[in-house]
């Protein structure tokens, strides 16, 4: 079973306008962190935002925000007021915590979202 | 300089050459990370450093043989590639491996193996 299912291959979102990124991860750990990236065509991959396990409150970061639903295992990326520059490829990545130490990060095969003005 | 450097950016070799592929960071990590990014596929770790040791290998053929000789640098070493190993390769580097901190990840090297 894949540990991060990112369902939206592609999405349109109008300029100013908020769109929400899908996320869903699969673990069986208590304690693992959820990350976001951002990859524009650069290809350069830009850390967005980060939500641990036992974090009660949804993470925040400017017009970022994860909508972290622990029961369902998702981690939605909203991002608010779009912008053309926010076209990119999203990526959802887990780093889970295992035996004491840090796994790797396991990231989600991404969702390309173009903003449209 | 600040932050996670890879040079260079793109690559064309032949499935014949030797070639290397740096990675450099500013950042006073101890741990740092190769990741191979196809075409509309996952990023998939290739090699963790963590302190100049090889702490993990992910079945990656020996084709490619990573080098860290400090913990600011790490080489991918390339030869005797197939064309399926074209693919957009990035480097990162983080705190440590032990803690929840964000990977930061350099531009990448396109490579193109003909």
């Amino acid at each position: 079973a894949q540990k991060i299912t990112q369902t939206q291959p592609g999405m349109f979102v109008q300029e100013k306008e908020a769109v929400t990124l899908d996320c869903t991860y699969d673990t069986s750990d208590q304690s693992y962190g959820l990350f976001w990236y951002k990859q524009p065509s650069s290809g350069e991959m830009i850390f967005l935002i980060y939500q641990g396990s036992y974090d009660e409150q949804n993470a925040t970061e400017g017009r970022y925000s994860l909508n972290f639903q622990k029961a369902r295992k998702s981690a939605n990326l909203v991002i608010s007021a779009s912008q053309l520059g926010d076209s990119a490829m999203y990526f959802c990545a887990m780093r889970e915590y295992f035996s004491g130490s840090a796994r790797q990060l396991t990231f989600g095969s991404g969702t390309q979202l173009t903003v449209l003005p | 300089e600040t932050g996670v450097t890879q040079t260079p950016r793109h690559l064309v070799m032949g499935m014949t050459n030797k070639k290397s592929l740096k990675c450099e960071q500013h950042l006073g990590h101890n741990a740092m990370y190769w990741y191979k990014q196809s075409a509309k596929k996952p990023l998939e770790l290739m090699f963790v450093y963590s302190l100049e040791e090889r702490v993990e290998n992910n079945s990656v053929p020996s084709r490619f043989s990573p080098e860290c000789p400090n913990s600011s640098h790490l080489f991918l070493h390339l030869h005797t590639l197939q064309p399926e190993d074209s693919a957009l390769y990035l480097c990162a580097s983080s705190p440590d491996r032990e803690t929840f901190g964000e990977q930061y990840f350099g531009p990448g090297t396109r490579l193109t193996v003909t």
